[in-house]
């Protein structure tokens, strides 16, 4: 089965921390998995994919297919940061599964 | 372009009433979908698109009706609205299973 796990709803930082937002993926074939992301008041919106191997406004998330995990990395956490942040993984079926969600709080 | 656009932002039924949130794109994408939100629950796929004339059941699509006439409208449809159906309905599409999923306003939908 197809299955993303965000095990934090809610992840509280000060500014200028470290932040590390945690996904882990269930499913049978080569994954391709993906960060988006939503801002207050705003749609949601791709961050980062795993096949393109980029830093998007800081953030880096490496393909740990051993651990089957796709955590999301930032050095530096900044207020503007602050949303909510999803995991996805999609299948060669065309379907798009995301997991809970959590909430990154960046406080000043 | 518009990008992906829905309608209606907000809409409050009875339990028992139908109704169909649209959803078009005009991107000329072929994958759309639909999902809901929900606290705690993040987003669940209700139904999903590869192409016009091909439609298929995601996570949770009971009580929801789907088709796909045309490449650019992908309306989801209620039969009989229940409280459980209240959440925050999304509309999506991407040009492939590995692009970017682009995503609608969202429709807030309350069920009485």
């Amino acid at each position: 089965a197809q299955r993303v796990t965000q095990p934090e709803k809610l992840l509280s930082v000060f500014k200028g921390a470290p932040v590390e937002l945690k996904c882990n993926y269930s499913y049978s074939g080569s994954p391709e998995l993906f960060w988006y992301v939503q801002y207050s008041r705003q749609r949601l919106q791709l961050l980062l994919r795993h096949i393109s191997r980029e830093s998007i406004k800081g953030f880096t998330a490496d393909l740990n297919k051993g651990e089957t995990s796709f955590h999301l990395k930032k050095p530096f956490a900044q207020e503007e940061d602050s949303a909510m942040y999803y995991c996805a993984l999609s299948s060669n079926t065309g379907k798009l599964i995301f997991g809970q969600g959590t909430t990154l709080q960046v406080k000043p | 372009n518009a990008g992906v656009t829905q309608t209606p932002k907000f809409q409050v039924l009875k339990t028992g009433q139908s109704m169909t949130l649209q959803c078009a794109q005009d991107m000329n994408h072929e994958y759309m979908s639909w999902y809901r939100q929900d606290p705690g629950m993040g987003l669940r796929l209700i139904h999903y698109s590869v192409g016009a004339g091909i439609t298929d059941q995601g996570e949770v699509p009971n009580g929801y009706n789907v088709s796909r006439s045309t490449t650019e409208d992908f309306p989801l449809r209620l039969l009989s609205a229940a409280p459980s159906q209240t959440s925050v309905y999304f509309c999506a599409s991407s040009s492939g299973n590995l692009g970017e999923q682009y995503f609608g306003p969202g429709t807030r939908l309350t069920v009485t």
